[in-house]
């Protein structure tokens, strides 16, 4: 079945730094890639997503390209900010798997941002 | 992008009790998902919430133990039965149109038994 795997965290990073947090998958079709944040006590946002190969989602400084030679979606920041402190989780939605399309989240990593 | 209400935001339940959740969008959607969100852990989906038709369950969710109704485009329940210790995870309701992405998210319920 299709799954996310995720860098493990946690990572700390000081304000200003450059962030890099990886992100591959394994899908049977063409599955759509997305970064969800969550901010201590609250639920989910959608950060970023891309529908296709070579396709870049940007938001808020946040950048993931599509990679479908190497299955990859990494994040990066240039210039990470103590608000950028959070969880965050690289999903996927395969809609050719049942025509369901629900997401399959990676593990989530933790960002923590020092000033 | 719908804006998604849950209620109750948190809760402390007793062993054995159940708690009915509440979803309610803004606008009419096709697709309404639950999902399971374990202590310092990722999400897993309970189950697709069909308008007017018994919800499609995940492996290892069965109805018995997360009813859940929907019954309108609007509006779905997830109900926690027969609650234990390990029921304790945020819940979350989140929705979609078909053939469209992203899902968007509500907040969760954030759930403690006792």
């Amino acid at each position: 079945g299709d799954s996310v795997t995720q860098m493990e965290g946690p990572v700390t990073l000081s304000e200003e730094a450059f962030l890099t947090i990886n992100c591959t998958y394994t899908a049977t079709g063409y599955p759509s890639l997305f970064w969800y944040v969550q901010y201590p006590g609250e639920g989910l946002q959608l950060l970023l997503k891309a529908t296709k190969a070579d396709d870049k989602g940007s938001n808020k400084g946040f950048e993931a390209t599509y990679r479908k030679e190497t299955t990859s979606f990494h994040l990066e920041k240039g210039s990470v900010q103590v608000s950028d402190s959070a969880v965050y989780f690289c999903a996927l939605s395969d809609s050719l798997q049942g025509g369901s399309e629900k997401l399959v989240f990676g593990k989530g990593t933790k960002l923590t941002v020092n000033p | 992008s719908a804006v998604i209400s849950q209620k109750p935001s948190r809760d402390i339940c007793q062993r054995g009790t159940s708690l009915t959740i509440q979803c309610q969008v803004d606008s009419q959607v096709t697709m309404m998902f639950w999902y399971r969100q374990q202590p310092g852990q990722s999400l897993t989906l309970i189950a697709t919430a069909n308008q007017g038709s018994e919800a499609t369950y995940e492996s290892g969710f069965v109805i018995d133990k997360f009813p859940i109704s929907r019954p309108n485009l609007t509006f779905s329940t997830l109900t926690v039965s027969n609650m234990s210790p390990e029921d304790s995870s945020i819940y979350l309701c989140s929705v979609g149109d078909r053939g469209q992405q992203p899902q968007h998210f509500g907040d969760g319920t954030r759930l403690s038994i006792l």
